[in-house]
């Protein structure tokens, strides 16, 4: 069984880096058919896609968010991490990783999910 | 505003049938059918329950079934329960740009 778990800090100060980790267990993230995904959901609102990153290709980030975002696969300790800089209160939301699929026939879907954590951005 | 147009808010009666809609242009890549649907309770994260339209994951119920038409995905619940009750986001894969664009979401009420 897979399973996703999500760490880093609750609370970003604005202007500074929003750095998350999400450890996997149950499979290698270093697995050709599928991606490891990034969303994000504000208290109260809809879900936003993130990024996309693969450990042997180049990420895919949200038009919206790039510039900003830098993601790495670090295979030795089966984990993929996230960086968001210069954060506003626009980015407080709940992080969520999750494991996603790309194929020819299949792709563009997320199972399973990280339970999610919640990081304010606040002074 | 999301790029994808769902209803706010569904409900029905136990024992019926509903079905939330999922508009957009993203939608409409008749090569394409990669349209996925979640189920969120509150305070949980999102759970998979339709991918690539129609398909649906290993121990959902049959329940959930997925279609799509043109620039229209939808999404039903037959035999609705109160366990039902829920938000219901759909997804949508695209070639460029934003690659994974989502609903504003739907929230399903059991009366």
């Amino acid at each position: 069984q897979v399973q996703l778990e999500e760490s880093g800090p609750g609370l970003v100060k604005p202007s500074e880096t929003l750095s998350l980790t999400c450890t996997v267990s149950g499979a290698s993230v270093n697995i050709d058919d599928y991606y490891w995904a990034w969303i994000r959901q504000p208290p109260g609102k809809g879900l936003e896609w993130i990024a996309y990153v693969h450990f042997g290709g180049s990420p895919n980030y949200n038009p919206s968010l790039k510039g900003r975002l830098a993601t790495s696969v670090d295979a030795s300790r089966n984990q993929f991490s996230l960086n968001l800089t210069t954060v506003t209160a626009a980015d407080t939301a709940i992080y969520y990783c999750a494991r996603g699929k790309i194929a020819a026939t299949s792709r563009g879907w997320f199972d399973p999910w990280g339970q999610g954590t919640l990081v304010t951005v606040s002074s | 505003q999301s790029a994808l147009t769902q209803p706010a808010s569904v409900s029905g009666s136990p024992g019926q049938s509903i079905t939330i809609s999922c508009t957009g242009p993203s939608l409409d890549v008749t090569a394409y059918n990669f349209v996925s649907w979640y189920q969120q309770y509150p305070g949980k994260a999102p759970k998979l329950v339709i991918f690539d339209v129609s398909r649906r994951p290993s121990g959902v119920s049959n329940r959930f079934s997925g279609s799509k038409s043109g620039d229209s995905a939808s999404l039903t619940i037959s035999g609705l329960q109160t366990e039902d009750e829920a938000d219901y986001y759909c997804c949508a894969y695209r070639s460029s740009g934003t690659l994974v664009v989502f609903g504003g979401g739907t929230k399903v009420t059991v009366l």
